[in-house]
């Protein structure tokens, strides 16, 4: 597809249990970002990856969270013993080079702790 | 640091009237800004950006926005809005730290245009 794609689109699990969320950039893009969208709190910055440079993880809340990307293009957010504080929407956004260019959005993941 | 203030969590305004919605960000250095829009169950998509040149800044769907540098502020305005902008609006500013750039979000701020 030509847009940033995320699955699943909506996702429920019980309280401890691991999820992954998965994220496709659009072809070519190098930087992808990862932030968290709670109600009433806006966006939250969890994760930027650029290329083949070491990630900017300084957003991540806890330890229990974790991505990678493999191979420059799929993003992979992992988030273990799930709280049901990590309930929120989390979305994957890309851009060619760096944000200021143009950042493409994923229609986001809704994930609910239960 | 850069962080980014919407003075405004709601904004109820009546079809064909103007809207504004405010944001200021504190910065000590050079920035970029930006507005994105989300529409109901869906992702974010840019509205308009500011990096350089001209203050005044048109986007889409008859959106513009103003960087005044003396106030810190990137205010968003339309002057005539319609049914279909309801939606959730949020200003963003470029920040940059050790060679990692990011888009820092303010909390959002919902229009609602009622007939």
């Amino acid at each position: 597809g030509a847009g940033v794609s995320q699955s699943p689109s909506n996702k429920v699990t019980e309280k401890g249990k691991d999820v992954e969320l998965r994220c496709d950039p659009i072809s070519g893009h190098t930087a992808l970002y990862w932030y968290r969208q709670s109600l009433g709190q806006g966006l939250e910055f969890l994760i930027y990856f650029q290329g083949n440079s070491a990630p900017d993880k300084s957003g991540l809340p806890s330890d229990r969270f974790s991505a990678e990307r493999t191979g420059g293009s799929v993003s992979t957010l992992t988030i273990q013993r799930t709280q049901q504080e990590d309930s929120a929407v989390y979305l994957c956004a890309s851009s060619s080079r760096r944000v200021r260019d143009r950042a493409f959005f994923g229609q986001g993941t809704r994930l609910t702790v239960v | 640091a850069q962080s980014v203030t919407q003075l405004d969590s709601q904004v109820p305004v009546f079809e064909e009237a103007p809207v504004e919605l405010r944001c200021n960000y504190s910065s000590s250095v050079s920035v970029y800004l930006f507005w994105y829009v989300q529409y109901p169950n869906q992702g974010l998509q840019l509205l308009l950006k500011y990096l350089s040149g001209s203050t005044l800044v048109k986007g889409i769907n008859g959106f513009e926005a103003e960087f005044n540098k003396s106030q810190t502020s990137f205010h968003l305005r339309k002057p005539s809005v319609h049914i279909s902008d309801t939606a959730e609006y949020f200003c963003a500013v470029s920040l940059t730290q050790g060679g990692s750039e990011k888009l820092v979000f303010g909390k959002g701020t919902k229009l609602t245009v009622n007939p």
